[in-house]
Order: structure tokens, then sequence, then C-alpha cells
């Protein structure tokens, strides 16, 4: 089983559509969860970061479930402009060493 | 906010050359700085952590001898591909944890990443 797992997708949505990204990991001990946007052939952006009480952004909302070991990511309304990667990373461990696991991404085409 | 500068963006080289890509820290002071790399419709696959003033951490599987990583100063990690062979073409990214915080807040600053081809 892969340390973080995503549906790679492609979501094909129209304008104005909501869509739902999920994400799981396996490792129990995880600590610290971002989503993050990788257009074609460019380096990953940091979009959120993910906390156990939710959080929103604009037209993005992101939910993390420990007891599941579930992240989530909400996009609503999406624009042409969101046609992107959309990674999970999973860190796990402190500054005195730890480990990131990015997800292998979903992809998100938004048409006219 | 933290940036990361990555060079050069692209490089075509013969096989059988080195291949230097450097990563600087222009706003901040990475002690460690993360090495990736990402072949087409794959996941970034962390080869090496390197940190400021000790050897690097490379990842199972990773070649040290043909990947080496420098980390000389608090603003500089460079990479090196070695007798490069066409199966390293690939794109490499570095990336530092968020200057202000530990990347289990904050996440990471990423290089605009170096897309290598080699021939």
């Amino acid at each position: 089983r892969k340390e973080v797992e995503q549906d790679p997708g492609p979501f094909n949505v129209p304008e104005g559509a909501t869509v739902a990204f999920n994400c799981t990991y396996s490792n129990s001990a995880s600590q610290s969860f971002f989503w993050y946007r990788q257009d074609c052939r460019k380096e990953p952006k940091l979009l959120m970061s993910v906390y156990s009480s939710g959080n929103e952004d604009g037209r993005f909302t992101a939910q993390l479930n420990r007891a599941s070991q579930y992240i989530s990511l909400l996009i609503r309304d999406s624009k042409l402009s969101d046609s992107a990667t959309y990674l999970c990373v999973v860190n796990t461990g402190n500054t005195g060493g730890f480990k990131t696991i990015f997800g292998a991404g979903t992809r998100l085409f938004v048409k006219a | 906010g933290a940036v990361v500068s990555q060079h050069p963006s692209w490089v075509i080289c013969k096989s059988g050359t080195s291949v230097k890509i450097e990563c600087r820290s222009l706003d901040f002071q990475a002690t460690t700085m993360f090495w990736y790399r990402q072949f087409p419709k794959q996941s970034l696959m962390l080869m090496a952590t390197s940190n400021e003033g000790s050897k690097a951490t490379y990842e199972q599987g990773v070649e040290k001898d043909k990947f080496l990583i420098n980390h000389a100063s608090l603003t500089l990690s460079t990479l090196t591909v070695t007798s490069a062979h066409p199966e390293d073409s690939s794109f490499y990214i570095c990336s530092a944890p968020g200057s202000y915080s530990p990347a289990s807040q904050f996440g990471y600053t990423f290089g605009s990443g170096t897309r290598l081809t080699v021939v």
C-alpha cells in the first residue's frame, strides 16, 4: 500500500462545478498535511495547509479526518484556471527529522 | 516570502557528461534542502536531503556517487548528475522548509525546477 494515495483522475468538470479530491495516508503518526498545486512542467506551489478543524480559503476548503487518515480538498465554482494537478502532501516527524511524502496527484481539467 | 532560486531551468547534455544544478535560498537561510526527481505523470520522489555542513542523506535506491550533493553554505545547495545517461532525463526540483517555521506548519518553498534531457 502506498503511503499517500490519491485518485489520479483525471477529473473533467465544467466551469462552475464543485469538485472534491480525496487523499488517504497510511502512517497514523503523520503530523501535518498540505495540498499543493502543480501546473504542467512547473514546480509545485502550496495551495493550503490542512488543519484538523478544517480550513477554507475562498473557493477552496480542506478537511482532515485523523481517525480515518483521510484528507480532502473541495473546490467550488471551478474556474478554467483551476486546471492543474493537485498533490496531497503528508509530513511525519519534527524539525529533528521528518519525512515528506507526496501523493501522485489528481489531475483536474475545467472546461468552458 | 521565502524564495528558492534554481538554475538552470533546462539543460540538454550528451550522455557521459556531468550536469550541476544549483539551488539558492534568496531571503532566508536553508540549513536543509530536499532534492526531488519527477518523471512525466508521476509523483515527486525524494532523492536526498542535504544538510549544511554535513553529508547528504540519500533515499534508498539513489546512487550517492552518481548524484553528488553539496550544501556548502546556508544559502546554496548543489546537485551534480555525474556521467549522465538518457534514463537520468527528468525534472529535478529542490525545496526548502518554510523560512519562518518548521515545515510542519508552513510547507515548503520549491525551486522552479530543472528539466534535464540527456541525449
